[in-house]
């Protein structure tokens, strides 16, 4: 079965880090993403992980454990802007070259002045 | 150009009505996608297609018809929905070769409502 599991709420301040994890188990595996979501609006591209590691770009990172069906997505210098719903989404395989997406249930974050 | 559109951006139809949801990329991307989001959900993948032919069908119901008419055009052709079709409409683009990033560009859907 398909499961990806993140934590339904998060709160945090303006100018800090925070760091939300998403844990999961998919029939194949051919990359983790982090999408951003306001609210009424579409998903937007944040970060993208197929290697064990960490990826950096600006104030936001992302690490994948493959062997641990494990990510998580840091962003760093927290902005009110940052509030926001975050997908994480994982690649599956139906055996052809197209990326479907499994995403997980998001992860609400609200960030506090 | 980084911008998959869709129109329209607002949809009330009823439910014996004929409606069609659009999408185009001119990313050059091969694969395209419709997804459908409830209020407070994830998206949910329907379908697929990749070279313009269908390649996914997530046991959509039959009163949802895609059709790929190019590698630029998606269409979603709805009949006889049901108030509980009411949701977002996404549209996704993305590469389809293998070896790439599969990074998905998603339009700013369409929300439909069936009354």
């Amino acid at each position: 079965g398909q499961n990806i599991d993140q934590p339904t709420e998060m709160t945090a301040t303006e100018g800090a880090i925070v760091q939300i994890n998403c844990t999961y188990q998919t029939s194949g595996f051919n990359g983790l993403f982090w999408y951003q979501q306001h609210a009424g609006e579409a998903p937007t591209f944040l970060s993208y992980n197929v290697l064990d590691g960490l990826e950096e770009k600006g104030r936001f990172s992302s690490f994948l454990s493959r062997s641990k069906g494990y990510s998580y997505l840091l962003l760093k210098e927290l902005q009110m802007k940052d509030s926001a719903s975050y997908l994480c989404a994982v690649r599956g395989e139906y055996g052809g070259s197209q990326g479907n997406l499994i995403f997980g249930k998001g992860t609400k974050l609200s960030v506090k002045p | 150009d980084t911008e998959v559109t869709q129109t329209p951006k607002h949809l009330v139809m009823g439910m014996t009505n004929k409606k069609s949801l659009k999408c185009e990329q001119h990313m050059g991307h091969r694969a395209m996608y419709w997804y459908k989001q409830k209020a407070k959900k994830p998206p949910e993948l329907m379908f697929v297609y990749s070279y313009e032919k269908l390649s996914i069908n997530e046991s959509v119901p039959s009163r949802f018809s895609p059709e790929c008419p190019n590698s630029s055009l998606l269409n979603l052709h709805l009949h006889a929905l049901q108030p509980e079709d009411s949701a977002l409409y996404l549209c996704a683009s993305s590469q389809a070769d293998r070896g790439s990033s599969y990074e998905q560009y998603f339009g700013p859907g369409t929300r439909l409502t069936v009354t």
